[in-house]
């Protein structure tokens, strides 16, 4: 499969706890996008790169988010001290160029007990 | 913040029936594409549309753009069950970031 890849699937935390997320996009894409989607709306535009530059944050990424791509290939995302406010699907996205086809991962869900 | 805004909300039709979706933009846009969600799933693109194309096509999918309404439709022709899903229309914005903008997208049911 050669998709947007996303891991975990799902995840439940307890709030207060750390947690990291995994993308891997398409491989010849440079360009990668996570987005936060709550119940009921469309997702929301969170942070991209291109290549391993972070050069886009939306001011919904608090200080506790914060988003890699070390070598311009996978991305994590991490939230620390999660809250409940930040249950939500999270979805990484690829793009070959900024105005070519956006393809999406399957998201992880994120729940905060 | 969200600029698209989607129409209906909700959408229920009969099999075989067609539905149409609309989206309304505020802003310039360099292209607009469309989406389907099955439900707690992840987005499935459907078709993408450039800012100087007025009509496209895919399977039994048609899409269309008025830049000067600044806005789209998306009709499904001889809809079936399989189709049951949300739609979300998502802009990208004049610029080269590539982000898109999404609306609060279209529940369409499609009922055997």
């Amino acid at each position: 499969d050669t998709g947007v890849s996303q891991d975990p699937r799902h995840k439940i935390t307890k709030r207060g706890q750390n947690v990291t997320f995994r993308c891997d996009p398409i491989s010849e894409h440079n360009r990668l996008y996570w987005y936060r989607q709550t119940l009921g709306q469309g997702p929301e535009f969170l942070t991209y790169f291109q290549n391993e530059a972070q050069l886009e944050k939306s001011r919904l990424l608090s200080d506790r988010f914060s988003a890699e791509r070390p070598k311009g290939s996978f991305s994590t995302l991490e939230i620390q001290r999660t809250e409940q406010g930040d249950s939500a699907m999270y979805l990484c996205a690829s793009r070959a160029s900024w105005n070519t086809e956006a393809f999406f991962g399957q998201g992880t869900r994120l729940t905060v007990v | 913040s969200q600029q698209g805004e989607e129409d209906p909300q909700a959408l229920s039709i009969q099999e075989g029936e067609n539905a149409t979706m609309n989206c309304s933009y505020k802003t310039s846009i360099n292209n607009l594409q469309w989406y389907r969600q099955n439900s707690g799933r992840g987005l499935v693109h459907l078709i993408l549309i450039r800012s100087n194309e007025r009509e496209k096509h895919s399977g039994r999918l048609r899409v269309t753009l008025d830049t000067s309404k600044k806005s789209s439709s998306l009709l499904i022709t001889a809809s079936r069950a399989a189709d049951t899903a949300s739609y979300f229309c998502a802009t990208d914005l004049s610029g080269n970031t590539g982000k898109l903008i999404f609306g609060q997208g279209t529940t369409l049911q499609v009922k055997p």
